[in-house]
């Protein structure tokens, strides 16, 4: 079975602009969550979706949205980029995310640098 | 919200000691609790987790043990190898809303084990 995926890997973006990262799951596996890496804050949570609603939310700002879509791939946006959104963005996606059994497998993640 | 606390930030252990990570959380709801290792350019990886009906589990040289009342637990890596020095990072979280797919994670552990 694949893994999970997510692309770009390399993003550079100036301030104000915004990105669009994507996720694509493991076969069959229908939840989804983003996380944002940095040195200083370790791993974060982002959102999590399921059969295309999000079911669970952290701490971000409005500027940090995403989706999910009927084939489970999910995407993430970051408008109005800030020099603190630099970071490595990792997906995870796991069965259901229901059952404690349901390991989370994580992606490569996608690294944005903002200029 | 959950808040996971973990230490020591970096440890340096000699190739055959054992090393200790440990975390604490703060919300009691919280019922699943996965270690991670990430090596140096790689996604995150699950090691070994632990469900909040369980006081101990082991796998070969590691091991993870759960004290609820104090909330915090702990991994115990024996006999050390340098392969595996990564970084560690204990997570927790709460089956709200039937999802787990929202992990907290502490801000990580880096093991350095000296051949």
């Amino acid at each position: 079975k694949a893994g999970v995926t997510q692309t770009p890997r390399y993003l550079i973006k100036t301030r104000g602009q915004q990105v669009t990262l994507s996720c694509s799951p493991i076969s069959g596996h229908r939840s989804v969550s983003w996380y944002q890496q940095t040195p200083g804050q370790g791993l974060q949570f982002l959102f999590e979706y399921f059969s295309e609603t999000q079911r669970n939310k952290g701490n971000f700002p409005g500027r940090f949205s995403g989706r999910q879509f009927s084939n489970s791939r999910s995407e993430m946006n970051v408008s109005t980029l800030e020099l603190g959104d630099s970071a490595l963005y990792l997906c995870a996606s796991s069965l259901d995310g229901k059952s404690s059994y349901n390991e989370q497998f994580f992606g490569p993640g996608t690294r944005l640098t903002v200029l | 919200g959950e808040n996971v606390e973990q230490h020591p930030s970096t440890l340096s252990v000699q190739e055959g000691d054992s090393a200790v990570i440990k975390c604490t959380y703060s919300d009691s709801a919280s019922n699943y609790f996965p270690w991670y290792k990430q090596e140096l350019g790689k996604r995150p990886q699950l090691i070994i987790d632990i469900r909040s009906n369980v006081g101990e589990k082991k796998d070969q040289r590691i091991a993870v043990t759960l004290n609820k009342t104090a909330k915090h637990f702990s991994l115990h890596i024996t006999e050390t190898q340098p392969e595996d020095s990564a970084v560690y990072f204990c997570a927790a979280t709460t089956n709200y809303g039937g999802s787990q797919g929202n992990l907290i994670f502490g801000k990580g552990t880096k093991l350095s084990v000296k051949p």
